[in-house]
């Protein structure tokens, strides 16, 4: 089975242009989940989503950053504009949360998507 | 809030010796789960184990082992003669299953393990 698929994998970009990166779950998982990794912050949850809704945005760190998930196989997270600052790795991440009760499963973290702003 | 501490930014160890890895967790739930993975240098995130706060029993996978105790709010992971391919960075995480935010998946700041042979 495929596991969680981001792309790209590596993108370089100058400040003040926008940067989409892109998620694909793992096929009958319910949750989806953004993070940030650096060396400064560690891993941040930004955003999470259960059935494409999104449950919680705190950790979005201000209005330049936005993220979508218009069916339950594909996401997007959107910087625009893009600043230095936002360089770091993200990672998107799949789960499968069952039923009614509140389990939350194992996290599939794809390879990360490295985004560098000049 | 949810919370996780692991107090060790970093921690070298020589090849076959046992290591531990301290994580503490703060939640106001009773309900909640408890995570561990790893981080190779190829910088991938491995799934290693998920406890749910009702069982406190210690687990055992082949050299690692778990030790769960709420009364320290601890989650504590043990590598028991340690392989160079042991060395990563390790994160402990927690996520509450009691309120709105369910499925919240807070990482710790995670401990750097180096092996050396």
């Amino acid at each position: 089975d495929a596991g969680v698929i981001q792309s790209p994998r590596h993108e370089v970009t100058e400040m003040g242009q926008e940067v989409t990166l892109r998620c694909k779950p793992i096929s009958g998982h319910n949750s989806l989940f953004w993070y940030r990794q650096t060396m400064m912050r560690g891993l941040e949850l930004l955003i999470y989503f259960n059935n494409n809704v999104p449950i919680d945005d705190s950790g979005m760190p201000e209005d330049r950053f936005s993220a979508k998930m218009p069916n339950a196989s594909f996401s997007t997270l959107k910087i625009q504009p893009s600043e230095p600052r936002d360089s770091a790795v993200y990672f998107c991440a799949s789960s499968l949360r069952s039923g009614t009760t509140s389990s939350t499963g194992e996290l599939f973290f794809g390879e990360g998507s490295r985004l560098t702003v000049l | 809030a949810q919370k996780v501490t692991q107090a060790q930014t970093e921690i070298s160890v020589v090849e076959k010796e046992d290591v531990t890895l301290d994580c503490v967790y703060e939640t106001r739930d009773t309900t909640y789960y408890l995570f561990w993975y790893k981080q190779p240098p190829s910088g991938e995130l491995v799934f290693l184990i998920r406890r749910n706060s009702f069982d406190e029993q210690n687990e055992i996978s082949g050299r690692y082992s778990w030790n769960f105790q709420k009364s320290t709010s601890s989650f504590n992971f043990t590598i028991t003669a340690s392989q160079v391919v042991d060395s990563a960075v390790y994160f402990c995480a927690l996520s509450e299953a009691e309120r709105a935010s369910y499925d919240k998946v807070i990482f710790g700041p995670g401990t750097s393990l180096s092996v050396i042979p």
